[in-house]
């Protein structure tokens, strides 16, 4: 059964640093991975998604890697705002059978101090 | 451009009672997800769809039923509700599995009492 680590649960810097968060699947066979921004009380938003045969994806301030062979991604934000205070989930597709949707990991809670 | 609507967007039952949660999409997308999210957790899969007529349970489906009849609507019942199933439900679609990322509803909030 695949599951999802997202390290850390909750992480809080100050305006302007970079940061990284870090998400560890079990399970290699999977079709993509996505990283997801959650606003509280909203639903999810597509931030980036890497397909299996793929490193990294970028989208403006944000880069993704994927290291499918040790079950790893990062998510990269550089230059952090206050605006990007927000949960973020790691979501994998998985390709070896079973149902064809998300598993998700539990989420890093970022906080950007002004 | 509306996306994935969900209704409605809050609501409390009593336990045994039944509801049915709506969703629809607009995107002509073949796949819909139902999820589930309890506070603290990631979403966990209740059913999902690759298309009209067709459905299959998830990791966490006992207690829920769903249909497809069109390729717009795939909406998500509840027969006898329970205190284990207040949550917050997310319906998703997406084009396809492999390539593109899916696409979520703002979610109904779901008190048992």
């Amino acid at each position: 059964k695949q599951e999802v680590t997202q390290i850390p649960a909750a992480l809080s810097v100050p305006e302007g640093e970079n940061l990284v968060l870090n998400c560890s699947f079990t399970d290699s066979a999977i079709y993509n991975l996505q990283w997801f921004r959650q606003d509280p009380g909203k639903g999810l938003t597509s931030l980036l998604l890497i397909q299996s045969s793929q490193r990294e994806q970028t989208s403006g301030r944000l880069n993704a890697s994927l290291d499918k062979s040790s079950g790893r991604s990062t998510l990269y934000i550089a230059a952090s705002q206050p605006g990007d205070s927000a949960t973020y989930l790691c979501a994998v597709s998985n390709s070896g059978g079973g149902a064809d949707g998300l598993t998700f990991g539990k989420g890093t809670h970022l906080i950007i101090q002004p | 451009n509306a996306g994935v609507t969900q209704t409605p967007k809050f609501r409390i039952l009593k336990i045994g009672q039944s509801m049915t949660l709506q969703c629809t999409q607009d995107m002509n997308h073949n796949y819909m997800y139902w999820y589930r999210q309890d506070p603290g957790m990631g979403l966990k899969l209740i059913y999902y769809s690759v298309g009209a007529g067709i459905t299959d349970k998830g990791e966490v489906p006992n207690g829920y039923n769903v249909s497809r009849s069109t390729t717009e609507d795939f909406p998500l019942r509840l027969e006898l509700a329970a205190p284990s199933q207040t949550s917050v439900y997310f319906c998703a679609s997406s084009q396809t599995v492999e390539n593109q990322p899916q696409h979520f509803g703002d979610g109904t909030r779901l008190s048992i009492l």
